[in-house]
Parts: structure tokens; C-alpha cells; sequence
């Protein structure tokens, strides 16, 4: 079982649609992000969870609702996205949210969604 | 604001050739930083992490080093094979944030590297 695993792998959705994607890690760590990476562009931190509470959101639309129920699994919930908001969507877990720590973040091999 | 650039964009090399990749950031008040391997379709995997006390690290034959004064990285890659073509990012942790939650890493764009057999 790999450290992050994300489903679905690819994801069509109408601009009406709502679904919701999902992460679960294998390594027992405290802290959970979502990432998006556009075409030409750095990763964007979106959401960072620790224990699962959010501690971080990184004005981001509130069509993205994310939800972490407990330490190994986070979803992220969309409702009436836009175009632009294809990407490809990443989770990734670490050790710790306190960076003084320096625990690598380890990523799972993202969703790649398209809104149409 | 902290930035962090990636040169060059892309690199094609000959297999066997050592090369050498740059980041450079902005502020040098870093906790960290880390260099990861993105493979077309896939997620990050990470490579190296330097410590914002150290200088360098080694992983197999490839070595990281960090000037955190001057902002600047370098992953070098040694006796290249076509397995490594991926695209490699770097990514620093600020230390100047005033907030402690979230590693809010501060990713380049990534050096696209094609290594031709």
C-alpha cells in the first residue's frame, strides 16, 4: 500500500455537478494539505489540517469545501465549479504542520479533474 | 513576499552527463528546503530536505546544497540516465511567517529534465 493514495485519478464534472475527492495516507502522520497545480504555474496550497482540525485555508472559493474526519483521511467536497478550476488536485501528509520540525511533505499522485 | 525560481525551464542532456539544476529564493529566512521529482501525470516525490543549518545532502547520486545567505540551491545529478527525466521542483519553508500552522511551502515552477539515451 503506498504512503497517499488519492481517488478518484480523473474526474469530469459539469459545472453543476458536485462531487468530492479523497485521500488517505499509510504513515501515520498528524498533518494533511490539498494542493492545486495548474499548467505554468507553482503548486497552490489550498487546506492544511492537523488532528484534523483546519488550520490553514488559503483563501480559497468556498465551492471547495474540505472535510477531514480523522488523522489518515481528508475529502475534498466540489459544488459548482468553474473552468478554470481544472487542475490537477494533490494531497500530501507530513509529520508535523510546525515547519521548525522539518518533516518532508509526502504527496499522493493527485486527481486530475475538468470542469466542463 | 517570498519567491522562488527555477532555472532553466527545461534541459535535454545526453545520457551519462553529471548537470546540475538551480533554485534561487528571495528570503533567505528559511526553515527548510526541499527538492521533489514529478513524473508527467503523477504527485511530488521528495528527494532531499536541507535544513536551513546544513549545507548539502546526498541521496544515491544525486547531492543538494544550499547557500541559504546568497538564496541559492543546486541539485546535482550525477552520470544521468533516462529514468531521471522528470520534472524536478524545489520548494523553501519560511521561517518569517508569523503564523506556526502549515508548512505553507513556497514551490518554484521546476526544471522540466529530458535525459536522451
Amino acid at each position: 500500500e503506498t504512503g497517499v493514495t488519492q481517488t478518484p485519478r480523473h474526474l469530469v464534472m459539469g459545472m453543476t455537478n458536485k462531487k468530492s475527492l479523497k485521500c488517505e495516507q499509510h504513515l501515520g502522520h498528524n498533518a494533511m494539505y490539498w494542493y492545486k497545480q495548474s499548467a505554468k504555474k507553482p503548486l497552490e496550497l489550498m487546506f492544511v489540517y492537523s488532528l484534523e482540525e483546519r488550520v490553514e485555508n488559503n483563501s480559497v472559493p468556498s465551492r471547495f469545501s474540505p472535510e477531514c474526519p480523522n488523522s489518515s483521511h481528508l475529502f475534498l467536497h466540489l459544488h459548482t465549479l468553474q473552468p478554470e478550476d481544472s487542475a490537477l488536485y494533490l494531497c500530501a501528509s507530513s509529520g508535523s504542520v510546525n515547519p521548525q520540525y522539518n518533516s518532508p511533505l509526502h504527496f499522493g499522485n493527485g486527481t486530475r479533474l475538468t470542469v466542463t | 513576499k517570498q519567491e522562488v525560481t527555477q532555472i532553466p525551464a527545461a534541459l535535454s542532456v545526453p545520457e551519462g552527463e553529471n548537470l546540475v539544476l538551480n533554485c534561487s529564493f528571495t528570503d533567505s529566512a528559511i526553515y527548510n528546503l526541499q527538492w521533489f521529482r514529478q513524473d508527467p501525470g503523477k504527485g511530488l516525490t521528495s528527494l532531499l530536505l536541507i535544513q536551513s543549518s546544513q549545507r548539502e545532502q546526498t541521496s544515491g547520486r544525486l547531492n543538494a546544497s544550499l547557500d541559504k545567505s546568497s538564496g541559492r540551491s543546486t541539485l546535482y545529478i550525477a552520470a544521468s540516465q533516462p529514468g531521471d527525466s522528470a520534472t524536478y521542483l524545489c520548494a523553501v519553508s519560511p521561517s518569517s511567517l508569523e503564523k506556526q500552522a502549515g508548512t505553507a511551502l513556497i514551490f518554484g515552477k521546476g526544471t522540466t529534465l529530458s535525459v536522451s539515451s
